[in-house]
């Protein structure tokens, strides 16, 4: 059973400091890797989704980097803002006969200070 | 504006009653899910509708149930059942039920059980 872990659960930074988030997931048999972003009390947000075969996708000042053979994603933030401030989710998409399915990790709660 | 609508945000119910979470969404999509979020946890998948009139079981079903019979909408019915309905409920969509597609949420339901 995929099982996905994120650390750390929680990250304080200041304000314009670059940071990684990390992922792990037990079986690299995946399709994809998505990210998501969760503000306090709403729905999710996608990020970034990077497919099995790519190494890793960028947008804006995000960077997904993908590596199956070790089972692990990072997530880069570069040059924080408080706006940054949420919850972040990793989801690996697993490979089974029932389509798209994802296991999820328990996020790291992001805070940027001023 | 195209989205994915759930109501109510906040519901309340009373031991022993069933309740019906409503999960709308105008994007065309042929894939709808329903997740749980508990705090400290990832979200669990509780039921997956890839066409009209089908579903499946996800790792969570017990206490729950659905129906698909129109594209645009996916209820989910929390029954008297299921012993720790108290949750954040979360429905997404994907355009196909290929492993690919970024899942699309909705805002969420917050359910209580009094």
């Amino acid at each position: 059973k995929q099982e996905v872990t994120q650390i750390p659960a929680a990250l304080s930074v200041p304000e314009g400091e670059n940071l990684v988030l990390n992922c792990s997931f037990t079986d690299s048999a995946i399709y994809n890797l998505q990210w998501f972003r969760q503000d306090p009390g709403k729905g999710l947000t996608s990020l970034l989704l990077i497919q099995s075969s790519q190494r890793e996708q960028t947008s804006g000042r995000l960077n997904a980097s993908l590596d199956k053979s070790s089972g692990r994603s990072t997530l880069y933030i570069a040059a924080s803002q408080p706006g940054d401030s949420a919850t972040y989710l990793c989801a690996a998409n697993i490979l089974t006969g029932g389509g798209n399915k994802l296991t999820f990790g328990t996020g790291t709660q992001l805070k940027v200070e001023l | 504006d195209g989205g994915i609508t759930q109501s109510p945000k906040y519901l309340f119910r009373k031991e022993g009653q069933n309740v019906t979470l409503s999960c709308e969404q105008n994007l065309n999509h042929d894939a709808m899910y329903w997740y749980r979020q508990d705090p400290g946890q990832g979200l669990r998948l509780i039921y997956y509708s890839q066409i009209v009139n089908d579903f499946q079981k996800g790792d969570i079903a017990e206490g729950y149930s659905v129906s698909r019979e129109k594209k645009e909408s996916f209820p989910l019915t929390v029954t008297s059942a299921q012993k720790n309905p108290t949750a954040f409920y979360l429905c997404a969509s994907t355009l196909t039920s290929g492993s690919a597609d970024t899942q699309y949420f909705g805002p969420g339901t917050r359910l209580t059980v009094l």
